[in-house]
Order: structure tokens, then C-alpha cells, then sequence
């Protein structure tokens, strides 16, 4: 089965300086990776994705995120942090098998605290 | 623009009472799905559907109940509302299976049952 572990619940950075938001994956298959980020009382956005193209997949608003096969790995960075960057962050999976294809497969989730 | 909507926004409702929570999408995406989001569960899912006339359970599918009779809309109904479903349910759409599927999220209902 697929499963998504963020080892972070909660991560607190400085504007300006790097954020690395760690996501772990199972899989028996290929994987199909997200990340989406949710602001306070918004819906789900998509930030990035990727699907066994480039291990190295650039999404919106300066996120990228790299797949390590070896390390089973997900994680998602910036450069620097902005204070609009401050959200809850979910890494998700896309399940496979007769049972799971199509669905989507979400961590818990990562809270991101910039500070001025 | 297309877009997905979520009605309403908020609900309060008392235990034991039908409740109907609306999604909207006019991208005619074939794919539609609902989740609930709860304090350390992330997103589960809910009820989903292929296309019109074909309904799935998910995950947390126990209560809950849809059903497709357009392209555009996926009602979810809570038969007897529980205090355990007090919850934000979000609802998503997306216009292909497989590899290149993206899923589209609406902005969410915070339903407190009480």
C-alpha cells in the first residue's frame, strides 16, 4: 500500500532564509507525488508534481521539490522563506492497485511559521 | 473561468438531521472526489466518482452518501448527522486518470454538528 509520512509537524524559519519541508513515501510502484499548500481557511493548492519525468520538479511561487528514489524521499524547499509562504503543507501520493488507483494519499501535514 | 465551487461555506446543524453539501465544477472534469480534513488525519476520502452515474466508497465513506447525476455536481448527503462528522470536507475534481492526473480542490465547507 501507499503511504506518505511528513517528518516535520511543524517547522519555523526566518523570512528570508531556506525552507526544507521533509515528506517520505511508500510505494510498490512508480510514484505519483504532490505538493499541495493550504492557507488559513483557503482550499487546497497545488504547488508541485511529479511523475517519473525530471527527479528535480520546480512548482509555483519559487518551491521546488526532489524525488530520491534511493532515500524513498520527497522533500519540498525554497530558497527564502516569505512571509506569505506561511502555511499548512501536505505531501501526498497517488494510490495504485485495483482498489486505490486514482485516489490521492495525504500526510499529515507540515505547518510553516515564517518569522519576521 | 472554470473553476470548482463549494456550498455552503459554512453549516451548523444538530445531530440526527439530513445534511447536503454542494460541489460544483465547470471544468466538465469526469473525476470528482470529496474528502473530510480533521486535526492529524490530513485529508481522507470520503465518496468518489468516474462519471456520471458511477459512485465509489473511499475511505471514510461510513454515513455519508452521493450521487452523479451530471458531469458538474457531486452532492454529498450526511443521512443523520453525527457530532463525529463536524469536520472541513473539501471537494476536488480532476479531468483524467492515471499518471498525468491533477486533482483541483474547491474551498471547503466547515460543517459543526452539534
Amino acid at each position: 500500500a501507499q503511504s506518505v509520512t511528513q517528518l516535520d509537524s511543524h517547522v519555523s524559519v526566518s523570512e528570508g532564509t531556506p525552507v526544507l519541508l521533509r515528506c517520505n513515501y511508500s510505494s510498490s510502484y512508480s510514484p505519483s507525488l504532490f505538493w499541495y499548500v493550504q492557507h488559513p481557511n483557503k482550499g487546497l493548492q497545488l504547488l508541485l508534481k511529479y511523475t517519473s519525468a525530471a527527479t528535480l520538479v520546480k512548482g509555483i511561487n519559487g518551491f521546488e521539490a526532489e524525488f530520491k528514489k534511493s532515500e524513498t524521499s520527497f522533500h519540498l524547499t525554497k530558497p527564502s522563506a516569505h512571509m506569505s509562504d506561511a502555511a499548512e503543507y501536505f505531501c501526498v501520493v497517488r494510490g495504485h492497485g485495483s482498489s486505490n488507483t486514482g485516489k490521492l494519499i495525504f500526510g499529515q501535514g507540515t505547518t510553516l511559521q515564517v518569522k519576521p | 473561468d472554470a473553476e470548482i465551487t463549494q456550498s455552503p461555506r459554512h453549516k451548523i446543524t444538530e445531530t440526527g438531521r439530513q445534511v447536503t453539501l454542494a460541489c460544483h465544477q465547470t471544468w466538465n472534469h469526469n473525476n470528482m472526489f470529496w474528502y473530510r480534513q480533521d486535526l492529524g488525519h490530513g485529508l481522507r476520502l470520503i465518496h468518489y466518482s468516474y462519471g456520471v452515474h458511477d459512485t465509489n466508497k473511499g475511505e471514510v465513506s461510513d454515513g455519508y452518501s452521493v450521487s452523479r447525476s451530471n458531469t458538474e455536481d457531486l452532492p454529498l448527503t450526511l443521512e443523520s448527522a453525527a457530532s463525529s462528522q463536524t469536520s472541513v470536507y473539501f471537494c476536488a475534481s480532476s479531468e483524467v486518470a492515471g499518471v498525468q492526473e491533477t486533482q483541483y480542490f474547491g474551498p471547503g465547507t466547515r460543517l459543526l454538528v452539534l
